[in-house]
């Protein structure tokens, strides 16, 4: 069946220093979203990517989606201790789907 | 305005029991979705909404569950004869339902569901 896998499962970093994820598809995506769960709580939409090679960008963190549509990644600059969380990616298939696939999450920590 | 809610916050059953699980969406939504998310694991989509309709319940993972919207607004995911392996956190999330796909979903606080 379709995957979406994410790297890394986990990650630990110092504040102030850079952050990313990275999301893998086994099959072609129409779109892909990105969410955002602190410990305890619920995802919390952060963005959506559509186009081949896009590229977004909110405030300290980008995102971009693949030239081929399988993968996607999650980059934040100079991270602070409100950036803890669980990241998820959510890819949309749409061929005969209205369902997310979504990733396996990375959880950050950040040390201050 | 509000957001999704869902009640109960956290069920506790023994096995092979029936339980039910409400979400309220936020008010004029027409796309609903449920999922289930284990403890370090992403959401895994169960079933999704357009309107009164069940437009995909190809995540519903056997009988035991099943899932209405009669008036196109408050949704109940049943859940018959419970097991163990059901335990987990369901999670209902909304959308103002444009093109499918296209729309952001808002998740509710989730139901934390407990089979002894």
């Amino acid at each position: 069946g379709q995957q979406v896998m994410q790297i890394p499962q986990y990650q630990h970093v110092q504040e102030g220093e850079d952050f990313t994820t990275y999301c893998n598809s086994s099959t072609t995506l129409s779109n892909i979203q990105w969410y955002k769960q602190r410990p305890g709580g619920h995802p919390v939409f952060l963005i959506q990517l559509v186009k081949s090679g896009e590229v977004k960008k909110q405030k300290r963190l980008t995102f971009q989606f693949g030239e081929a549509k399988k993968n996607s990644s999650l980059h934040i600059t100079a991270t602070q201790t409100t950036d803890v969380g669980t990241y998820f990616c959510a890819g949309y298939l749409s061929s005969g789907t209205y369902k997310y696939i979504f990733g396996t999450g990375t959880r950050l920590k950040v040390l201050a | 305005g509000a957001g999704v809610s869902q009640t109960p916050s956290n069920k506790v059953t023994e096995k092979g029991k029936y339980v039910e699980l409400r979400c309220d969406p936020i008010s004029g939504h027409t796309a609903l979705y449920w999922y289930r998310q284990s403890l370090g694991q992403g959401p895994e989509f169960l079933i999704y909404f357009q309107g009164t309709g069940a437009a995909d319940d190809s995540g519903l993972p056997n009988d035991r569950f099943f899932a209405v919207r009669p008036e196109g607004s408050v949704s109940t995911l049943k859940i018959q004869r419970t097991e163990r392996g059901d335990s987990a956190v369901y999670l209902c999330a909304s959308s103002p339902g444009g093109l499918a796909g296209t729309d952001t979903q808002y998740f509710g606080p989730g139901t934390r569901l407990t089979v002894l």
